[in-house]
């Protein structure tokens, strides 16, 4: 059965500092990773789709890499702002079936 | 509509008691799915609909729990006899053609079920 861990499980950092949040999974036969952001009582937002024969994908000053064989992604901020604040989630998906981690709460401060 | 609508947005019940929990999904997206968010974890998969019909509801943790989508747009998760272990929040998601490894899955806002 798919694992999916998210390290860390919260962050908080200054405004403007770069930083990267983890995510690895157990089983390498995935059609896809995404990330999504969750904002307080809300759903999920997507953020990023990496298909399995991808590497990274970027988008504005998000850049999600994936690494099937060694079961890992991570989701590198630029330049991080207030507005970022939110739970970062990863989620891999084999046929049906979306398997999600826990998520990184992350607070930027201003 | 522009994006995934579920209603009710907050649900409180008694233990025991039936609720249903609505989906309407984009317009002309085929594919459906229904996730179970506990607080602090990821959404789990509970089914997930191509059209009318229910590909695969490997998720749902018990016979308690079921959903239909009559007309292969809005879908119905429906519980039984809820127990206080069901609170959570219930996500619905809806993607084009479900195609996998193809597809982004847009997310609606969720429906908080508190089961006293």
């Amino acid at each position: 059965k798919q694992e999916v861990t998210q390290i860390p499980a919260a962050l908080s950092v200054p405004e403007g500092e770069n930083l990267v949040l983890n995510c690895s999974f157990t089983d390498s036969a995935i059609y896809n990773l995404q990330w999504f952001r969750q904002d307080p009582g809300k759903g999920l937002t997507s953020l990023l789709l990496i298909q399995s024969s991808q590497r990274e994908q970027t988008s504005g000053r998000l850049n999600a890499s994936l690494d099937k064989s060694s079961g890992r992604s991570t989701l590198y901020i630029a330049a991080s702002q207030p507005g970022d604040s939110a739970t970062y989630l990863c989620a891999v998906r084999d046929n049906n079936d979306m398997r999600f981690g826990a998520g990184t709460r992350l607070t930027v401060k201003p | 509509g522009a994006g995934v609508s579920q209603t009710p947005s907050n649900k409180v019940t008694e233990k025991g008691k039936y609720v249903e929990l609505r989906c309407d999904p984009i317009s002309g997206h085929t594919a459906l799915y229904w996730y179970r968010q506990s607080l602090g974890q990821g959404p789990e998969f509970l089914i997930y609909f191509q059209g009318t019909g229910a590909a695969d509801d490997s998720g749902l943790p018990n016979d308690r729990f079921f959903a239909v989508r009559p007309e292969g747009s809005v879908s119905t998760l429906k519980i039984q006899r809820t127990e206080r272990g069901d609170s959570a929040v219930y996500l619905c998601a809806s993607s084009l053609t479900g195609s996998a490894g193809q597809e982004t899955q847009y997310f609606g806002p969720g429906t908080r079920l508190l089961v006293l």
